[in-house]
């Protein structure tokens, strides 16, 4: 079946700091990987995605890559400001369907 | 770009009641639509697929009586909470699918029943 699994939070950074967010999946066929963001009080908006094999997505200073050996799709960030405060869900999807699967979310507090 | 919007954005209501949430592609057509719903500190949970022009596909453990979902114009999907009690406060958003696999989330609902 499909699945995925992210890394729990609450996660706490000073400003500045690096940050990752751990994701892996199982899924059915070749899926598309995506990362969401949901920051307080609004709707899930979509980060960044990566559609094939070691593409690297990116958005915001935020960067994801596709690492189908691993069936990983680690969030990073090389320095976190206070406006990235907000939940991160991390969501392979297969192509051969339009589900998504979400990770459980991670919350980021960055501190000043 | 694409732009899907929801409302209300915030509803309360009594327990008994009957509450709709409306999900509007606004630039775009939407054959496909999907609900969420999100339980405090929990990740977003599938609960149904919502196609133009047909019934709605609900995952399992939904209650389709309960959690009425109407598709019927291309840009326009509605969710219904009837018979709304407590347990059914949450966080509900939408999304549509817009083309070759890109998806626009609408800004969620939070429904409160008292």
């Amino acid at each position: 079946g499909n699945s995925v699994t992210q890394m729990e939070g609450p996660v706490t950074l000073s400003e500045e700091a690096f940050l990752t967010i751990n994701c892996t999946y199982t899924a059915t066929g070749y899926p598309s990987l995506f990362w969401y963001v949901q920051y307080p009080g609004e709707g899930l908006q979509l980060l960044l995605k990566a559609t094939k094999a070691d593409d690297k997505g990116s958005n915001k200073g935020f960067e994801a890559t596709y690492r189908k050996e691993t069936t990983s799709f680690h969030l990073e960030k090389g320095s976190v400001q206070v406006s990235d405060s907000a939940v991160y869900f991390c969501a392979p999807t297969p192509n051969t369907g339009n589900q998504f699967y979400f990770g459980t979310g991670t919350s980021l507090t960055v501190i000043p | 770009g694409a732009v899907v919007s929801q409302h209300p954005s915030r509803v309360i209501c009594k327990s008994g009641t009957s509450v709709k949430i409306e999900c509007r592609s606004l630039d775009f057509q939407a054959t496909t639509m999907f609900w969420y719903r999100q339980f405090p500190k929990q990740s977003l949970m599938l609960m149904a697929t919502s196609n133009e022009g047909s019934k709605a596909t609900y995952e399992q453990g939904v209650e389709k009586d309960k959690f009425l979902i109407n598709h019927a114009s291309l840009t326009l999907s509605t969710l219904t909470v009837t018979s709304a009690h407590p347990e059914d406060s949450s966080f509900y958003i939408c999304s549509a699918l817009q083309g070759a696999g890109g998806y626009t989330f609408g800004s969620g609902t939070r429904l409160t029943v008292v």
